[in-house]
């Protein structure tokens, strides 16, 4: 069983529709979650990073932390064509290393 | 655009060949790795520095070494490349002003190994 659970999609939805991104993980360890966006043919682009458990919002962009459930989110509110891309998660733990355990992607596709 | 260059941007090789990829930051980051991203495995860390000098293995660092012998370079070798190395390397960086755990990533370098 892998450390990060991430669906592969593709996540097909129109435009205008709220748009749930998830990851499950088995190590309770983890303290950072991270949430990337990757083009085709480009590098993963930060979106949100939150630590420990919770929610933090910024403009359409809700990232959620249910650590109790080792659970995270991504939610995208009014979705747009220029959404669609593979999003990531990444998760690390408090141990100084800063080494992050990514999940595999899941690919977006927001039709207009 | 978090000031990371990557160096080849494609590259094609032969097995056996010695391969080296450099990766350039302007930020002043302590911290800079080297991941791999394939099909069905997404991003894996191959190695990763924590300073000049310093460097530590990730979780697929057979075949592969590194060195940094500057703050803003980072290179990795891929001492006789294999079929198997054939995929997309991406160099990252993070610890900038005491905030270690937002990486930023370059834009990769397609490896493509015949």
């Amino acid at each position: 069983q892998k450390e990060v659970e991430q669906d592969p999609g593709p996540l097909s939805v129109p435009e205008g529709a709220i748009v749930s991104l998830n990851c499950t993980y088995s190590n309770s360890a983890f303290q950072y979650f991270m949430w990337y966006r990757q083009y085709s043919r480009k590098g993963p682009e930060l979106l949100m990073y939150t630590y420990s458990s919770g929610n933090k919002e910024d403009g359409r962009f809700t990232a959620q932390v249910d650590k109790s459930s080792k659970y995270i989110s991504l939610f995208i509110r009014d979705s747009q064509p220029s959404d669609s891309a593979t999003y990531l998660c990444a998760m690390s733990e408090t141990s100084g290393t800063y080494k992050y355990i990514f999940g595999t992607g899941t690919r977006l596709k927001v039709l207009a | 655009d978090a000031g990371i260059t990557q160096s080849p941007r494609h590259k094609v090789t032969e097995t056996g060949t010695p391969v080296t990829l450099r990766c350039h930051q302007t930020e002043n980051h302590r911290y800079m790795y080297w991941y791999r991203q394939d099909p069905g495995h997404g991003l894996r860390l191959i190695h990763y520095s924590y300073g000049v000098k310093d460097t530590d293995k990730g979780e697929v660092s057979d075949g592969y070494s590194v060195s940094r012998s500057k703050t803003e370079d980072f290179l990795l070798t891929l001492e006789s490349a294999t079929s198997s190395q054939t995929s997309v390397y991406f160099c990252a960086i993070s610890g900038q002003g005491g905030v270690s755990y937002e990486q930023y990533f370059g834009p990769g370098t397609r490896l493509t190994v015949t």
